[in-house]
């Protein structure tokens, strides 16, 4: 398998054009990630899908961003109107959940080599 | 590329003890993140070190890069059932991240 797959690695944008960053998860899995990584904070978490339906959405800065997953092999992430506080890289992330009573563990999510934002 | 190792891969512990968890990096770590996974949930930002000697706290959980900036550990005291988890350091490669394999912390009741 090729891993996940997000495209473009690099863009560069103007202030208040629209962003479309996309992301291809390994086949099989049925949870996708978006992450955001900035300098102090690392990694947080934007939004997940389970099954494609969207979980938690409570890492989305505001309603400028966006996300869809209309199906297993694809997913979106949209900027709208970007600034330039949006420049970062973004992850997308895929992962297989099992279902299994208790539910204290956890599974590995596989990381696409993300792409970075600049908004100028 | 860096490496980083975690360790140990699985913890297995009774409510109310201490634990600590390690991460050992090939190289030297300029920003060192710890991050703690739920069941069927994404990652949480707990910390970042980047000093050597750095120590952070939040609650019960304390993190710390040793001198060398080349190993942290993260020590949880007096350890609960919402502990448990998968517990995974990272460091910024370059714009690339780098993530250790994951520590997967029990916590019995």
């Amino acid at each position: 398998d090729a891993g996940v797959i997000q495209s473009p690695r690099h863009e560069v944008t103007e202030m208040g054009q629209e962003v479309t960053l996309r992301c291809k998860p390994i086949s099989g899995h049925n949870s996708l990630f978006w992450y955001r990584q900035t300098m102090m904070r690392g990694l947080e978490l934007l939004i997940y899908f389970n099954n494609n339906v969207p979980i938690d959405d409570s890492g989305m800065p505001e309603d400028r961003f966006s996300a869809k997953m209309p199906n297993a092999s694809f997913s979106t992430l949209k900027i709208q109107p970007s600034e330039p506080r949006d420049s970062a890289v973004y992850f997308c992330a895929s992962s297989f959940r099992r279902w299994t009573s208790g539910g204290d563990g956890g599974e590995t999510q596989y990381f696409g080599p993300g792409t970075r934002l600049l908004v100028l | 590329s860096q490496e980083l190792e975690q360790s140990p891969q699985s913890l297995i512990v009774q409510e109310g003890k201490n634990l600590t968890i390690n991460c050992t990096s090939s190289k030297t770590l300029y920003g060192l993140y710890w991050y703690k996974q739920k069941y069927g949930e994404g990652l949480i930002f707990l910390m970042m070190l980047q000093k050597g000697g750095e120590e952070k706290s939040h609650e019960k959980i304390t993190a710390k890069l040793d001198e060398k900036k080349q190993q942290s550990s993260l020590h949880i005291t007096a350890s609960q059932p919402s502990h448990a988890g998968i517990y995974l350091c990272g460091a910024d490669a370059g714009g690339d991240m780098r993530f250790g394999a994951g520590t997967r912390l029990t916590v019995k009741p």
